[in-house]
């Protein structure tokens, strides 16, 4: 069975600073996408970046960067230079076959 | 290029009644998801089409669910019977498949209350 884990519920990270959400996966597959999508307070999902499972180089999107080690299985997102409109639940999730598996979701709160 | 839009964006029902939902996928796109979401979880797999077929369905899909993409466009989700465990908020996505990239494009949802 294919799993997406995110172990913090929430985070909260200082206006300018960068933060680190955390997630794992598990798959015995051995071609998979994995994703991040934002999901701010009552509006849609927003793709943010894709990693593909055989490229070694971590995707990059602007001020998100993902830190991909796929013999951990591990998918953390950094976002650099944070800002107020950040602030979103964050959704980690697996394209296993045809479907996203997605974790449970980490809120990130951005002080000012 | 507009995005994924569902219709209508809030519905309210009393348990026992019939649900239709819309979905308009962005032009082009061969494939359409439903997923389902409850209060602070993830996103949960209903089913996906290619063009007009149906491939497959999640467990979770009752036999009191039902999708259709008539013609490969438009995709509707109609739940019978409505029970109040229906009460979620229902997802559509869509993509545009070549090979094996897959990047899935989400609406704004359509949020079920069953009273």
């Amino acid at each position: 069975a294919q799993t997406v884990t995110q172990s913090q519920p929430e985070m909260s990270v200082q206006e300018a600073e960068t933060v680190t959400l955390s997630c794992t996966y598990d798959t015995s597959e051995s071609d998979y996408y994995l994703f991040w999508y934002k999901q701010p307070p009552s509006r849609q999902m927003i793709l943010v970046i894709r990693q593909e499972a055989y490229k070694q180089q971590n995707a990059t999107e602007n001020r998100f960067s993902v830190n991909f080690q796929k013999a951990a299985k591990s998918f953390s997102l950094k976002i650099s230079d944070s800002q107020l409109g950040d602030a979103a639940m964050y959704f980690c999730a697996g394209l296993y076959g045809n479907k996203l598996v997605f974790g449970a979701g980490t809120i990130l709160r951005v002080k000012s | 290029d507009t995005g994924v839009s569902q219709d209508p964006r809030h519905k309210i029902t009393k348990r026992g009644q019939n649900v239709t939902f819309r979905c308009d996928p962005i032009s082009e796109h061969n494939r359409l998801y439903w997923y389902r979401q409850t209060l602070g979880q993830g996103p949960e797999f209903l089913t996906y089409f290619q063009n007009e077929a149906q491939l497959e369905k999640s467990r979770l899909l009752s036999d009191r669910f039902s999708a259709e993409r008539p013609k490969g466009s438009f995709s509707t989700l109609e739940i019978q019977r409505t029970e109040q465990g229906d009460s979620a908020m229902y997802l559509c996505a869509s993509s545009y498949v070549t090979g094996v990239t897959d990047t899935q494009y989400f609406g704004p949802g359509t949020r079920l209350t069953v009273l």
